[in-house]
């Protein structure tokens, strides 16, 4: 049973236009939640976060929006660069993300920037 | 602030053997870890939850006796993979809850191969 799911597993966009990568949710106690980027052969990296009791975070190019009625989110990077290429992992916990909860992530999907 | 050294970064090892990695927690106490993997194609799944001063709590379908884990500091949690089966192989990472307030804090992985 997948909590968090990314439908997508690629996506394909081109350099300048807007990125959007989607992941639904099925817990409706989950009210934290988080997108990390992968590189092949790297660590994980955080990108942003965002708690229930907002609809939206933005931080430079990435903007994330959350709909709790449709248990949806979602990242806009805009504009789009051929380094924001790699795998894009969504998480949801069911804490504030000050407590023990753990994160449960989707399968992720692979941005591919093209120049 | 809040910088998580995990290694190896990867490790490649034979059957029987046993490997331990190391997640440490450089500018802050960290009296809960989270141990997850990560099969490919597949989502980042917990294995463990590890507590300071107290024994892991394994999810479901892991096997303790198999992957050790040793939390006895507030800095540093190990996870030690005995009698390793090439089925083993996956990427391993530790993710930390931050103290007193939002977020978590990402290893940078091990990527561990077993022949």
């Amino acid at each position: 049973d997948q909590q968090v799911k990314q439908n997508s597993p690629s996506l394909s966009v081109q350099e300048g236009r807007i990125s959007i990568l989607n992941c639904d949710y099925t817990n409706s106690m989950f009210d934290y939640f988080l997108w990390y980027k992968k590189y092949p052969a790297e660590g994980p990296t955080f990108l942003i976060s965002i708690s229930s009791i907002k609809d939206k975070n933005e931080d430079g190019r990435f903007t994330v929006f959350l709909n709790k009625s449709a248990k949806h989110l979602s990242l806009h990077i805009v504009p789009s660069q051929p380094g924001d290429s790699a795998v894009y992992f969504c998480a949801a916990s069911a804490d504030s993300g000050a407590g023990s909860y753990q994160l449960t992530f989707g399968k992720g999907t692979k941005l591919s920037v093209i120049p | 602030g809040a910088v998580v050294s995990q290694h190896p970064s990867w490790v490649i090892c034979k059957s029987g053997t046993s490997v331990k990695i190391e997640c440490r927690s450089l500018d802050f106490q960290a009296t809960t870890m989270f141990w997850y993997r990560q099969f490919p194609k597949q989502s980042l799944m917990l294995m463990a939850t590890s507590n300071e001063g107290s024994k892991a709590t394994y999810e479901q379908g892991v096997e303790k006796d198999k992957f050790l884990i040793n939390h006895a500091s507030l800095t540093l949690s190990t996870l030690t993979v005995t009698s390793a089966h090439p089925e083993d192989s996956s990427f391993y990472i530790c993710i930390l809850p931050r103290t007193g307030g939002y977020g978590y804090t990402f290893g940078s992985g091990t990527r561990l191969t077993v022949v």
